[in-house]
């Protein structure tokens, strides 16, 4: 398999707890998105990395949000003392560093998406 | 900064007619533009992309888009729709600056065929 997976797919967990989420990027894809899918809503921008670095926060991604890619590879998407507006699709994408202009350039390789329940 | 408008939340359309799913933008700068596709339970596709160059694009399944700069538009159109194209469709903006890296996405149009 050589897209984008997401782990686990769905979650649902009472208000309060802490939840985490993984992404693993196509291989060798050195950048990596995470976007939040509310209904009704197309996906908004949280964070991205390149390799190990997070370079960009959306000002979405509160206290409550960590993200890290600790060896450039998966990452890991923690949202700590959930809330049930924290309810929603939470995306993965990555894409090669490409060249500007060039025909791969910022074209993003989505995953699955891990469905979070507040309950 | 870079954001999307799709006016058309629903689109009924009957099978074998054409469609249009229209898109606008708004930016500053120049852009790079994406049409992404959702099919029930699936993930987002990208569909289509402008990057620069000729300002129709086309997928390989019929679907084309133009890019028009003085009206900020990339609608998305089809001559003859099937069944197997009921999906949500989303447009979506990167403005082209160095280091630039997100996209923006619109609220998505949700394209349904009528036999």
């Amino acid at each position: 398999d050589t897209g984008v997976s997401q782990d686990p797919r769905h979650k649902i967990t009472k208000r309060g707890q802490n939840v985490t989420f993984r992404c693993d990027p196509i291989s060798e894809h050195n950048r990596l998105y995470w976007y939040r899918q509310t209904l009704g809503q197309g996906p908004e921008f949280l964070t991205y990395f390149q390799n190990e670095a997070q370079l960009e926060k959306s000002r979405l991604l509160s206290d409550r949000f960590s993200a890290e890619r600790p060896k450039g590879s998966f990452s890991t998407l923690e949202i700590q003392r959930t809330e049930q507006g924290d309810s929603a699709m939470y995306l993965c994408a990555s894409r090669d560093k490409g060249l500007a202009g060039g025909s791969s350039y910022n074209e993003q390789f989505f995953g699955p998406g891990t469905r979070l329940t507040v309950l | 900064a870079q954001s999307v408008t799709q006016l058309d939340s629903q689109v009924p359309v009957f099978e074998e007619a054409p469609v249009e799913l229209r898109c606008n933008y708004s930016s500053s700068v120049s852009v790079y533009l994406f049409w992404y596709v959702q099919y029930p339970n699936q993930g987002l596709q990208l569909l289509l992309k402008y990057l620069s160059g000729s300002t129709l694009v086309e997928s390989i399944n019929g679907f084309e888009a133009e890019f028009n700069k003085s009206q900020t538009s990339f609608h998305l159109r089809k001559p003859s729709v099937h069944i197997s194209d009921t999906a949500e469709y989303f447009c979506a903006v990167s403005e082209s600056w160095f280091g630039n890296e997100k996209l923006t996405f619109g609220t998505g149009t949700r394209l349904t065929i009528i036999p």
